[in-house]
């Protein structure tokens, strides 16, 4: 069976550290999503990649920075957390070309807390 | 810029069809698909039509695509309450390599 791993399920943290979250998926996919889903506003692109150490920037990336070292791992890093980037961090995963629609694996989320 | 716009709440009772909306506003987009979150859980692709359909059917779900108005929809029949879930329309667009635009979710409450 298909799947996308986040290392944590419930993450709490202080204002100011630095946090990393981590993805791995066992599908051998070329892209990687990273989404940040927050009540009333859905899911908002933070980063992706389409290979390793590739990345492009979503719709909010400030704040925000990733790596992708193997093809199988995509980590979003908080270089100093605020309150403001409490939220359920979602990764997914999918392999272009393969079919004409996109079809995305996402992982169980990682919701953070920062205090 | 794209938006993908659907309402944020729908509650039925047990046995009910549930009709899901959604409005997009990208006509260059390639395919609509819908995902469904269960509590707890990341989101799972449940279908997708291609723009140049109409209407997709499979089992209990419907999908009805009107590119004119640029509205999409969900139809689930004899809805039970496994179907309680979040559910997602997302676009993509072409030459986009994989990156859909979601909408907020409509939270289904299926009541008994």
């Amino acid at each position: 069976d298909v799947k996308v791993t986040q290392s944590s399920r419930y993450l709490v943290k202080r204002t100011g550290e630095k946090v990393f979250l981590e993805c791995v998926q066992d599908m051998d996919h070329e892209n990687m999503f990273w989404y940040r889903q927050d009540p009333g506003l859905g899911l908002r692109l933070i980063y992706f990649s389409y290979d390793v150490k590739m990345k492009e920037k979503g719709d909010i990336p400030e704040g925000y920075s990733v790596s992708r070292e193997k093809k199988e791992r995509f980590s979003l890093i908080l270089e100093s957390a605020s309150t403001n980037q409490t939220s359920m961090y979602l990764c997914a995963s999918s392999r272009p070309g393969t079919q004409p629609y996109e079809k995305l694996f996402f992982g169980s989320g990682t919701q953070l807390s920062v205090l | 810029g794209e938006d993908v716009e659907q309402s944020l709440f729908l509650s039925v009772r047990e046995g009910d069809s549930s009709v899901i909306n959604c409005t997009y506003t990208d006509s260059s987009s390639t395919y609509l698909y819908w995902y469904k979150q269960e509590p707890g859980a990341g989101l799972q692709l449940l279908t997708y039509i291609f723009s140049n359909m109409d209407m997709k059917q499979d089992q209990r779900l419907t999908v009805l695509l009107n590119k004119k108005d640029k509205h999409l929809s969900l139809r689930i029949a004899d809805t039970q309450t496994g179907d309680s879930a979040i559910y997602f329309c997302a676009e993509s667009m072409r030459g986009s390599q994989g990156n859909l635009i979601f909408g907020k979710g409509t939270k289904l409450s299926v009541k008994p």
